[in-house]
C-alpha cells in the first residue's frame, strides 16, 4: 500500500459526459501528479501540482483540468468525454516539487467511456 | 525533445535466467532516470533510480547503470524469481525542461517455473 489513494476505483459513463476523479496524496506529501495509462498511448504525464500550485504540464487535453486544494487532495475533472477517454487514471504523490524525487502512485481509477 | 525507447515485449524467462531490458533516452538537459515496476492491478512502484552519470540504482537484485555516453539506463538481474513477473517501465525526468515525466511503454515480462 503506497498511501496515496484513488476514488472511484471504476467509472462507466457515456461520451460527452462530465467526471470528476479524487486522489488523496500521502501523508506529508506536497506534489500530485496525474497520468493517463492506455494501450495505444502507453504513461503519459498530465499535469503536476505542488501546494495548491501548478508545476509542471503535460499531454494534458484542454477538456480536461486539475487542482489542488488546501488540504493537498486533488481532483482531475475530464469533460466531454470521448470513447478515447477510456484509460486507467493513475495518481502519484511526492514529498518534493522536484520530479527527480520518488513518487508513490495510487491504484489507479479506470474509466470507460461508452 | 525528451523521450524514453524501451525494449519491447513480452519477455519469457524460465526461473533463475539472467533478465536484460533495455533503456535508451533523448534529453536536452541532465535528467534523473528511474527504473518502475507494476505489478498486476496495482499502480507503479519505484524499483530504482539514478540521478548522475555512472550511477548504479540497485534494488531487490535488480541493477542499472546510468551511461551517459550511450544514453542508456539498461535493467538487469541475475537470476529472476516467479515473483519478478510484472511490467518495467524505464522513465526519466529532466528539471531542466520544466519539471516532466517521460515513460517507456513498457516491457511485460513473465518468469515460468
Amino acid at each position: 500500500d503506497s498511501g496515496v489513494t484513488q476514488t472511484p476505483k471504476h467509472l462507466i459513463t457515456a461520451t460527452g459526459q462530465r467526471v470528476t476523479l479524487r486522489c488523496s496524496p500521502r501523508s506529508g506529501d506536497l506534489s500530485v501528479y496525474w497520468y493517463q495509462q492506455s494501450l495505444d498511448q502507453g504513461l503519459q504525464f498530465l499535469i503536476q501540482y505542488y501546494n495548491g500550485e501548478e508545476r509542471a504540464k503535460g499531454n494534458i487535453l484542454e477538456r480536461f483540468s486539475a487542482q489542488q486544494f488546501p488540504d493537498l487532495h486533488s481532483e482531475l475533472n475530464l469533460s466531454s468525454l470521448e470513447l478515447g477517454d477510456s484509460a486507467l487514471y493513475f495518481c502519484a504523490s511526492s514529498a518534493t516539487g522536484l520530479s527527480s524525487y520518488e513518487q508513490y502512485f495510487g491504484p489507479g481509477t479506470r474509466l470507460t467511456v461508452t | 525533445g525528451n523521450s524514453v525507447t524501451q525494449m519491447e515485449g513480452p519477455v519469457t524467462l524460465s526461473e533463475e535466467a539472467f533478465l536484460t531490458i533495455n533503456c535508451t533516452y533523448t534529453a536536452t538537459g541532465y535528467p534523473s532516470l528511474f527504473w518502475y515496476v507494476q505489478y498486476p492491478g496495482e499502480g507503479l512502484q519505484l524499483l530504482l533510480k539514478a540521478t548522475k552519470a555512472d550511477d548504479k540504482g540497485s534494488n531487490k537484485g535488480f541493477e542499472a547503470t546510468y551511461r551517459k555516453e550511450t544514453t542508456s539506463f539498461h535493467l538487469e538481474k541475475g537470476s529472476v524469481q516467479v515473483s519478478d513477473s510484472a511490467v518495467y517501465f524505464c522513465a526519466l525526468s529532466d528539471l531542466t525542461t520544466g519539471n516532466q515525466f517521460y515513460f517507456g511503454t513498457g516491457t511485460s515480462l513473465t518468469v515460468i517455473p
